[in-house]
C-alpha cells in the first residue's frame, strides 16, 4: 500500500509555544488530508479536511485558529497546534486520499505532549 | 449521518480459540467497510475492506470479515487466535456517496489473547 509519514513522531513542548506537524504522502498524490486526534484509549475523532490548494473545513468543535491546517501541495499537509497547552497533548494522526475513490492511507502518528 | 457502533470495549480470548470482534455501521447508501489494527503509540494499520462483492471478505494476518447487509453488521474474525493479536481494532465506514467523506471510527476494541 501507499505510505504516509509523519514528523516528527513525538514532540514535547512548553506550555504557550507553538508545534509544527507534517504530514507527507511519500509514493502518491494526495488530493485530499485528513487530521485525527486520538485521546488514550480512546478512538480516532476527525478534526478537520483538507483538499490541496483549498481552506480545511474543521468538525464541529475544533477551533481552526488553533489549529492551522495547511495543504499546500499535493504531498504535504501540515497541522500547526498554536499556542499549545496541556490539554491538547494527544496523539495526532494524519491520512491521505489520492481520489474521491481511493483508499485512505494512515500516518503513523504524532504524540504530543505539552509541559 | 454516518456511524460505527463496537459494542465491546475488550474482548478476550484464549490463544488458538476463534475470535470475533463486533461492529455494526449505520450509514445512507451503500458503505464502504473497514477494519484497522493499531498497536501501542503507533498509526493504523489496515486489516482489509469491503467494497462490493463477497460478503466475506479475507485480509491480512489470518483476518476475515463477513458482511451482513440486513443486519448492518461488519464483524471481524479470526479461526484460530494468537498472542500477538493483542491490540486495539478499529472498525471504519464511509459512505459510498462520492465527495471528501471520511472515515467514521468506531471507539475500538480491545483485544486480549492470553496464552
Amino acid at each position: 500500500g501507499a505510505v504516509v509519514s509523519q514528523h516528527p513522531s513525538w514532540v514535547i513542548c512548553k506550555s504557550g509555544t507553538s508545534v509544527k506537524i507534517e504530514c507527507r504522502s511519500l509514493d502518491f498524490q494526495a488530493t485530499t488530508m485528513f487530521w485525527y486526534r486520538q485521546f488514550p484509549k480512546q478512538s480516532l475523532m476527525l478534526m478537520a479536511t483538507s483538499n490541496e490548494g483549498s481552506k480545511a473545513t474543521y468538525e464541529q468543535g475544533v477551533e481552526k485558529d488553533k489549529f492551522l491546517i495547511n495543504h499546500a501541495s499535493l504531498t504535504l499537509s501540515t497541522l500547526t497546534v498554536t499556542s499549545a497547552h496541556p490539554e491538547d497533548s494527544s496523539f495526532y494522526i494524519c491520512s491521505a486520499r489520492g481520489g474521491i475513490d481511493s483508499e485512505q492511507f494512515f500516518g503513523p502518528g504524532t504524540r504530543l505532549t505539552v509541559l | 449521518a454516518q456511524s460505527v457502533a463496537q459494542p465491546e470495549d475488550q474482548v478476550n480470548v484464549a490463544e488458538g480459540n476463534p475470535l470475533t470482534v463486533k461492529c455494526t455501521y449505520s450509514v445512507s447508501g451503500n458503505p464502504y467497510l473497514f477494519w484497522y489494527v493499531q498497536y501501542p503509540n503507533r498509526g493504523l494499520q489496515f486489516l482489509l475492506k469491503y467494497i462490493t462483492g463477497d460478503n466475506l471478505v479475507k485480509g491480512s494476518y489470518g483476518f476475515e470479515a463477513e458482511f451482513n447487509k440486513s443486519q448492518t453488521s461488519f464483524h471481524l474474525k479470526k479461526p484460530s487466535a494468537l498472542v500477538s493479536d493483542s491490540a486495539l481494532y478499529f472498525c471504519a465506514v464511509r459512505a459510498r456517496i462520492s465527495g471528501n467523506t471520511p472515515l467514521v471510527f468506531g471507539k475500538g476494541t480491545r483485544l486480549s489473547v492470553i496464552a
